[in-house]
């Protein structure tokens, strides 16, 4: 099982940017998967989650409104679409495998929201 | 929301000897809950899931305990690789989960 995250990097406070998550070893389509943040130093901050065919999506009410998670089961392919990113957005992220608790995760990929 | 409230911070111990990690939930959460590993520069792996079933590739010398509000993380004979931060995660109002803010487990 591999989790590789990709797509991050520093954007200035208002702007957009697009994770992404490439998933191998495993059957895609029969995993719920979620994406969960760490500010530098801090804890684990739960972000949003997708289930297996797409059809059910939540958020935390920190990013509701302005983060968008997709997947796409033809290319095994999770993403995170963020708009309006604040400083408190700065973060490593992750993606995660699994519906309640998280069996396998990504290395992570650093968002840094900086003028 | 569920709050979870990890205790002690931080703790520190000497290899060989037993560590006890605590989590409380702020309104009962059944046995919902997770513990994570998680090294510096690393990602989190997955300790115990479902307060107590032990994941692939943790050794017996890690223990999950509780149900309800209170549970515990036990590590009997620590070795020098156990020495990491830990997180407790609750899954009993999904979506909206929610982890501690964790424990560190230094070595004396």
């Amino acid at each position: 099982v591999q989790l590789v995250e990709s797509g991050g990097g520093v954007v200035q406070p208002g702007g957009s940017l697009r994770l992404s998550c490439a998933a191998s070893g495993f059957t895609f389509n029969d995993y719920t998967l979620h994406w969960v943040r760490q500010a530098p130093g801090k804890g684990l901050e739960w972000v949003s989650l997708i289930n297996w065919d797409g059809s059910y999506t939540s958020y935390s009410d920190s990013v509701k409104g302005r983060f968008t998670i997709s997947r796409d089961n033809m290319r095994d392919s999770l993403h995170l679409q963020m708009h309006s990113l604040t400083s408190e957005d700065t973060a490593f992220y992750y993606c995660a495998r699994g519906t309640r608790s998280y069996d396998h995760w990504g290395q992570g990929t650093r968002v840094t929201v900086s003028s | 929301e569920i709050v979870l409230t990890q205790s002690p911070a931080t703790v520190s111990l000497s290899p060989g000897e037993t560590a006890t990690l605590s989590c409380r939930a702020s309104q009962t959460i059944d046995t919902s809950l997770a513990w994570y590993q998680q090294k510096p520069g690393q990602a989190p792996r997955l300790v115990i899931y479902d307060a107590s079933i032990r994941a692939t590739g943790f050794p017996a010398r890690f223990t999950g305990r509780g149900s309800g509000t209170d549970f515990t993380l036990t590590i009997t004979g620590l070795e020098p690789e156990d020495f990491s931060v830990y997180y407790c995660q609750q899954h009993k109002s999904w979506p909206r989960i929610t982890f501690g803010q964790g424990t560190r487990l230094d070595i004396k």
